[in-house]
Protein backbone atom coordinates (compact mmCIF):
# COMPACT_ATOMS: atom_id res chain seq x y z
CA UNK A 1 0.00 0.00 0.00
CA UNK A 2 1.14 3.55 -0.80
CA UNK A 3 2.80 4.72 2.50
CA UNK A 4 3.05 8.43 1.80
CA UNK A 5 -0.08 10.31 0.13
CA UNK A 6 0.05 13.01 -1.76
CA UNK A 7 -2.70 15.75 -3.23
CA UNK A 8 -3.02 17.09 -5.44
CA UNK A 9 -1.89 15.13 -8.51
CA UNK A 10 -1.70 18.28 -10.46
CA UNK A 11 -1.41 21.93 -9.76
CA UNK A 12 -1.37 25.26 -11.71
CA UNK A 13 -0.26 28.82 -10.69
CA UNK A 14 0.18 32.10 -11.88
CA UNK A 15 3.50 33.63 -11.06
CA UNK A 16 4.20 35.24 -7.74
CA UNK A 17 1.29 32.70 -6.36
CA UNK A 18 1.54 30.60 -3.50
CA UNK A 19 1.79 26.63 -4.70
CA UNK A 20 0.72 24.27 -1.95
CA UNK A 21 1.55 20.76 -1.82
CA UNK A 22 -0.33 18.20 0.48
CA UNK A 23 1.55 14.72 1.96
CA UNK A 24 0.07 12.48 4.54
CA UNK A 25 1.12 9.47 6.21
CA UNK A 26 0.60 6.69 8.54
CA UNK A 27 3.67 5.06 9.51
CA UNK A 28 4.23 6.78 13.67
CA UNK A 29 8.02 5.44 13.12
CA UNK A 30 9.25 7.54 10.14
CA UNK A 31 11.49 10.39 11.47
CA UNK A 32 12.69 12.03 8.37
CA UNK A 33 10.48 13.60 5.72
CA UNK A 34 12.23 15.01 2.41
CA UNK A 35 10.74 17.20 -0.65
CA UNK A 36 12.29 16.06 -3.85
CA UNK A 37 11.92 17.88 -7.35
CA UNK A 38 11.78 16.68 -10.39
CA UNK A 39 12.23 17.77 -13.69
CA UNK A 40 11.75 16.29 -17.00
CA UNK A 41 14.33 13.65 -17.77
CA UNK A 42 16.00 14.26 -14.40
CA UNK A 43 16.53 12.17 -11.59
CA UNK A 44 14.52 13.91 -7.80
CA UNK A 45 17.08 16.24 -6.32
CA UNK A 46 16.71 17.34 -2.80
CA UNK A 47 14.64 20.62 -2.10
CA UNK A 48 14.05 20.61 1.30
CA UNK A 49 13.73 18.39 4.68
CA UNK A 50 11.96 18.11 8.14
CA UNK A 51 12.34 16.04 11.13
CA UNK A 52 9.18 15.60 13.22
CA UNK A 53 10.66 17.73 16.40
CA UNK A 54 9.56 21.12 14.66
CA UNK A 55 6.50 22.19 13.23
CA UNK A 56 7.83 24.29 10.41
CA UNK A 57 11.19 24.97 8.56
CA UNK A 58 11.34 27.75 5.79
CA UNK A 59 14.44 28.02 2.99
CA UNK A 60 14.32 30.95 0.84
CA UNK A 61 10.83 30.98 -0.53
CA UNK A 62 9.97 26.74 0.25
CA UNK A 63 8.35 26.27 3.45
CA UNK A 64 7.54 22.49 5.42
CA UNK A 65 5.04 22.61 7.45
CA UNK A 66 4.20 19.45 9.54
CA UNK A 67 1.88 18.04 12.01
CA UNK A 68 2.71 15.36 13.63
CA UNK A 69 -0.22 14.61 15.45
CA UNK A 70 -1.99 14.57 12.23
CA UNK A 71 0.69 12.79 10.45
CA UNK A 72 0.57 15.40 7.94
CA UNK A 73 3.39 17.56 6.41
CA UNK A 74 2.68 19.93 3.30
CA UNK A 75 5.36 22.22 1.17
CA UNK A 76 4.46 25.86 0.49
CA UNK A 77 6.49 27.86 -2.04
CA UNK A 78 5.85 31.67 -1.74
CA UNK A 79 6.17 33.70 -4.77
CA UNK A 80 5.83 30.88 -7.30
CA UNK A 81 7.96 31.39 -10.71
CA UNK A 82 8.03 29.83 -14.07
CA UNK A 83 11.29 27.98 -13.21
CA UNK A 84 9.64 25.87 -10.25
CA UNK A 85 7.30 24.08 -12.97
CA UNK A 86 8.64 20.64 -12.20
CA UNK A 87 7.24 17.54 -10.04
CA UNK A 88 7.26 17.82 -6.65
CA UNK A 89 7.68 14.43 -4.48
CA UNK A 90 7.17 14.22 -0.87
CA UNK A 91 8.89 10.82 0.48
CA UNK A 92 9.84 9.96 4.26
CA UNK A 93 12.39 7.15 5.86
CA UNK A 94 12.84 6.05 9.59
CA UNK A 95 10.91 3.00 9.45
CA UNK A 96 13.08 0.28 12.06
CA UNK A 97 15.95 -0.89 10.28
CA UNK A 98 15.53 0.16 6.55
CA UNK A 99 16.90 3.92 5.05
CA UNK A 100 15.48 3.92 1.98
CA UNK A 101 12.78 6.75 1.09
CA UNK A 102 8.99 6.39 0.65
CA UNK A 103 7.80 8.48 -1.93
CA UNK A 104 4.57 9.83 -2.91
CA UNK A 105 2.59 9.75 -5.82
CA UNK A 106 4.06 13.03 -7.19
CA UNK A 107 2.35 16.78 -7.56
CA UNK A 108 2.89 18.28 -10.97
CA UNK A 109 3.47 21.96 -10.92
CA UNK A 110 3.09 24.63 -13.94
CA UNK A 111 3.25 28.07 -13.25
CA UNK A 112 1.83 30.13 -15.71
CA UNK A 113 3.57 33.33 -16.84
CA UNK B 1 32.19 17.87 -8.06
CA UNK B 2 30.29 15.03 -9.71
CA UNK B 3 27.36 13.59 -8.91
CA UNK B 4 25.89 10.31 -9.42
CA UNK B 5 26.13 8.97 -13.11
CA UNK B 6 23.87 5.96 -14.36
CA UNK B 7 24.84 4.47 -17.62
CA UNK B 8 23.20 3.86 -20.32
CA UNK B 9 20.72 6.34 -20.30
CA UNK B 10 18.65 4.48 -22.50
CA UNK B 11 17.68 1.10 -22.85
CA UNK B 12 15.86 -0.73 -25.52
CA UNK B 13 15.48 -4.39 -25.22
CA UNK B 14 13.09 -7.29 -26.41
CA UNK B 15 11.31 -9.83 -24.25
CA UNK B 16 13.27 -12.46 -22.34
CA UNK B 17 16.56 -10.79 -23.04
CA UNK B 18 19.21 -9.43 -20.04
CA UNK B 19 20.19 -6.97 -19.47
CA UNK B 20 22.51 -4.62 -17.11
CA UNK B 21 22.38 -0.92 -15.26
CA UNK B 22 25.70 0.76 -14.30
CA UNK B 23 25.61 3.05 -11.31
CA UNK B 24 28.55 5.36 -10.53
CA UNK B 25 27.59 6.75 -6.87
CA UNK B 26 29.35 9.93 -5.64
CA UNK B 27 33.29 9.73 -4.48
CA UNK B 28 33.59 8.44 -0.80
CA UNK B 29 29.27 7.20 -0.55
CA UNK B 30 29.22 4.36 1.02
CA UNK B 31 25.19 3.77 0.72
CA UNK B 32 23.94 3.27 -2.36
CA UNK B 33 20.68 2.70 -3.04
CA UNK B 34 18.32 1.56 -6.70
CA UNK B 35 14.69 2.74 -6.90
CA UNK B 36 12.38 2.33 -9.98
CA UNK B 37 10.64 4.94 -11.65
CA UNK B 38 7.32 4.33 -13.30
CA UNK B 39 5.65 6.87 -15.41
CA UNK B 40 3.77 9.18 -13.49
CA UNK B 41 4.41 7.56 -10.38
CA UNK B 42 7.48 8.24 -7.37
CA UNK B 43 10.36 6.17 -7.13
CA UNK B 44 10.20 3.06 -5.32
CA UNK B 45 12.70 1.13 -3.13
CA UNK B 46 14.53 -1.56 -4.89
CA UNK B 47 17.89 -2.24 -2.90
CA UNK B 48 20.17 -0.56 -0.78
CA UNK B 49 23.81 -1.77 -0.10
CA UNK B 50 25.97 -0.15 2.82
CA UNK B 51 29.59 -0.71 1.69
CA UNK B 52 29.79 -4.30 -0.66
CA UNK B 53 26.76 -6.04 1.33
CA UNK B 54 23.07 -5.33 0.04
CA UNK B 55 21.99 -4.36 3.56
CA UNK B 56 17.87 -4.68 1.92
CA UNK B 57 16.82 -5.65 -0.63
CA UNK B 58 12.96 -5.89 0.26
CA UNK B 59 11.67 -4.51 -2.96
CA UNK B 60 13.31 -6.49 -5.15
CA UNK B 61 9.78 -7.53 -7.11
CA UNK B 62 11.39 -10.96 -8.08
CA UNK B 63 14.49 -13.03 -8.53
CA UNK B 64 15.27 -11.91 -12.05
CA UNK B 65 16.22 -8.95 -10.86
CA UNK B 66 19.65 -8.84 -8.80
CA UNK B 67 22.36 -6.20 -8.17
CA UNK B 68 25.58 -6.40 -6.88
CA UNK B 69 28.47 -3.91 -5.69
CA UNK B 70 31.88 -5.65 -5.64
CA UNK B 71 34.23 -3.04 -4.34
CA UNK B 72 31.74 -0.99 -2.35
CA UNK B 73 31.58 1.64 -5.05
CA UNK B 74 30.12 1.44 -8.30
CA UNK B 75 27.02 -1.04 -8.91
CA UNK B 76 25.29 -3.01 -11.20
CA UNK B 77 21.26 -3.66 -11.43
CA UNK B 78 20.84 -6.91 -13.50
CA UNK B 79 17.44 -7.68 -14.85
CA UNK B 80 17.16 -11.82 -16.66
CA UNK B 81 14.19 -12.40 -18.70
CA UNK B 82 13.12 -8.91 -19.07
CA UNK B 83 9.63 -8.19 -18.99
CA UNK B 84 7.14 -5.94 -20.47
CA UNK B 85 6.29 -4.88 -17.37
CA UNK B 86 9.71 -3.63 -16.10
CA UNK B 87 9.84 -1.03 -18.50
CA UNK B 88 10.34 2.17 -16.46
CA UNK B 89 13.11 4.49 -15.24
CA UNK B 90 15.65 3.05 -12.87
CA UNK B 91 16.91 5.50 -10.66
CA UNK B 92 19.85 5.32 -8.50
CA UNK B 93 21.04 7.28 -4.97
CA UNK B 94 23.80 7.46 -3.08
CA UNK B 95 24.64 9.20 0.05
CA UNK B 96 27.64 9.78 2.34
CA UNK B 97 26.58 7.20 4.92
CA UNK B 98 23.76 4.71 6.42
CA UNK B 99 20.85 6.53 8.34
CA UNK B 100 18.10 8.62 7.95
CA UNK B 101 19.94 11.46 8.50
CA UNK B 102 21.65 11.17 5.43
CA UNK B 103 20.33 13.09 2.01
CA UNK B 104 20.36 10.91 -0.55
CA UNK B 105 21.55 12.37 -4.47
CA UNK B 106 19.88 10.98 -7.22
CA UNK B 107 21.14 9.92 -10.58
CA UNK B 108 19.69 10.96 -13.47
CA UNK B 109 18.14 7.44 -14.35
CA UNK B 110 18.35 4.96 -16.73
CA UNK B 111 14.93 4.47 -18.98
CA UNK B 112 14.59 1.10 -19.67
CA UNK B 113 11.74 0.16 -22.36
CA UNK B 114 11.12 -3.48 -22.99
CA UNK B 115 9.35 -4.39 -26.41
Amino acid sequence: QQQVKQSPQSLIVQKGGISIINCAYENTAFDYFPWYQQFPGKGPALLIAIRPDVSEKKEGRFTISFNKSAKQFSLHIMDSQPGDSATYFCAASGTTGANNLFFGTGTRLTVIP
Amino acid sequence: GAGVSQTPSNKVTEKGKYVELRCDPISGHTALYWYRQSLGQGPEFLIYFQGTGAADDSGLPNDRFFAVRPEGSVSTLKIQRTERGDSAVYLCASSLSSGTKETQYFGPGTRLLVL
